[in-house]
Formats: structure tokens, C-alpha cells, sequence
């Protein structure tokens, strides 16, 4: 079956644009989590979805948001960007969350001009 | 904070065992250990978890040690391809949901 699809793979932004970010989680998986990863903070959590629902959240400025779907894909949104948002974003997906196998996306990056 | 410590890097020859050491000395009864690798520029790829059993997959063995307050990954014939950053990670039940705490990994470079 597919895995975990990302779009889009590349992307240019400069300061103070926004970006949507889109992960299609496998088929039937209903947990979608984000996380960002930089050389210098490796990867950190940013937040997690439960059919249509916020379950977690790390500890990021409000310019981050996420959503998802009733079909379980999820967007997260940056808005006014800055230049240490550059970054790979994964998204990840499982069955419920909590155990199990978690899959990882190949990832979307971001680059801040 | 990071719940897991690992090495940050080590080498392995090829076709050796690679044994990847991870301490969690503050793992709680319901949390699970888990391990991921992650190849240059990719996401991350799940290999193997445990909760205090050994467990062994057609990737790796997890051995955890009776106290549980560490784990080795074992990879028996490491090859080129096993070249990557590996990730210990605690993990908790279901009301933990996915929310990984990833610390810094150990780079694993298999030398030929």
C-alpha cells in the first residue's frame, strides 16, 4: 500500500510569506503527527491529530498551526515566516498513536530567503 | 528533554555486528523503547520496539536489559546500506499518543 506522501518536496519562501505544508497519512491511519527537523535542534515535535482533533502539541510559536482532515490527510500552515523556519518538516502516521509503528514521510523542505 | 542517551557516533566493519547502546534510566513500567534509523535527507524508518522482552525482527534485535533502564540495538551483518543516524526513543502507552521525543541519535558509519 502507499506510504505516507508529502507535498510539496521543495519549496522556496521568502520572510514573511506563509506556507502550507500537505501529508497524505497511509491509507486507514488515523494519528497524523509533524515534527521539524534543523541541523542545529534535530528533530522536535510539533503536534498531532486524532480524527480531526488536536492531541499534542510541542512547544512552538502560534505562526505554527496544523489541521486535518475527516479523511485523516493534515496541513500545517506557517505563517510570517522567518529564516530559522527553514527546515525538513515530517509528517508521520499510525493506526491510533501511542504504540505501534509510526511511518514517516519522506518530508517537505523549506527554504526561508 | 531527551529521555534517551546514546553515543553519538560509532563505526562498524562490514559484515560485523553492530551493537547500537541506548540509556533510559528513567523509563517508566507502561513505556516502550524504540528504535529508528534515518538515511541522509530521508524520513525516518521504524526498526524494531520492545517493552522488557528481547525482541528480534528481520532487521535488527532489541536486547533490554532486566532493569530496563537500557537497551542494545543489534544489527548482525551490517552492510554499506545500514549507514545512518539511529534513534533510541521512549515511548508511552496509548494516552501518550505520537508525540517522540528524538534526541541526538548515534551516527553509525559501516566502514567496508
Amino acid at each position: 500500500k502507499a506510504g505516507v506522501t508529502q507535498t510539496p518536496r521543495y519549496l522556496i519562501k521568502t520572510r514573511g510569506q506563509q506556507v502550507t505544508l500537505s501529508c497524505s497519512p497511509i491509507s486507514g491511519h488515523r494519528s497524523v503527527s509533524w515534527y521539524q527537523q534543523t541541523p542545529g535542534q534535530g528533530l522536535q515535535f510539533l503536534f498531532e491529530y486524532f480524527s480531526e482533533t488536536q492531541r499534542n502539541k510541542g512547544n512552538f510559536p502560534g505562526r505554527f498551526s496544523g489541521r486535518q482532515f475527516s479523511n485523516s490527510r493534515s496541513e500545517m500552515n506557517v505563517s510570517t515566516l522567518e529564516l530559522g523556519d527553514s527546515a525538513l518538516y515530517l509528517c508521520a502516521s499510525s493506526l491510533q498513536g501511542g504504540t505501534g509503528e509510526l511511518f514517516f514521510g519522506e518530508g517537505s523542505r523549506l527554504t526561508v530567503l | 528533554d531527551a529521555k534517551t542517551t546514546q553515543p553519538p557516533s560509532m563505526d562498524c566493519a562490514e559484515g560485523r555486528a553492530a551493537n547500537l547502546p541506548c540509556n533510559h534510566s528513567t523509563i517508566s513500567g507502561n513505556e516502550y523503547v524504540y528504535w529508528y534509523r534515518q538515511i541522509h535527507s530521508q524520513g525516518p524508518q521504524y526498526i524494531i520496539h520492545g517493552l522488557k522482552n528481547n525482541e528480534t525482527n528481520e532487521m535488527a534485535s532489541l536486547i533490554i536489559t532486566e532493569d530496563r533502564k537500557s537497551s542494545t540495538l543489534i544489527l548482525p551483518h551490517a552492510t554499506l546500506r545500514d549507514t545512518a543516524v539511529y534513534y533510541c526513543i521512549v515511548r508511552g502507552g496509548n494516552n501518550a499518543g505520537n508525540m517522540l521525543t528524538f534526541g541526538g541519535g548515534t551516527r553509525l558509519m559501516v566502514k567496508p
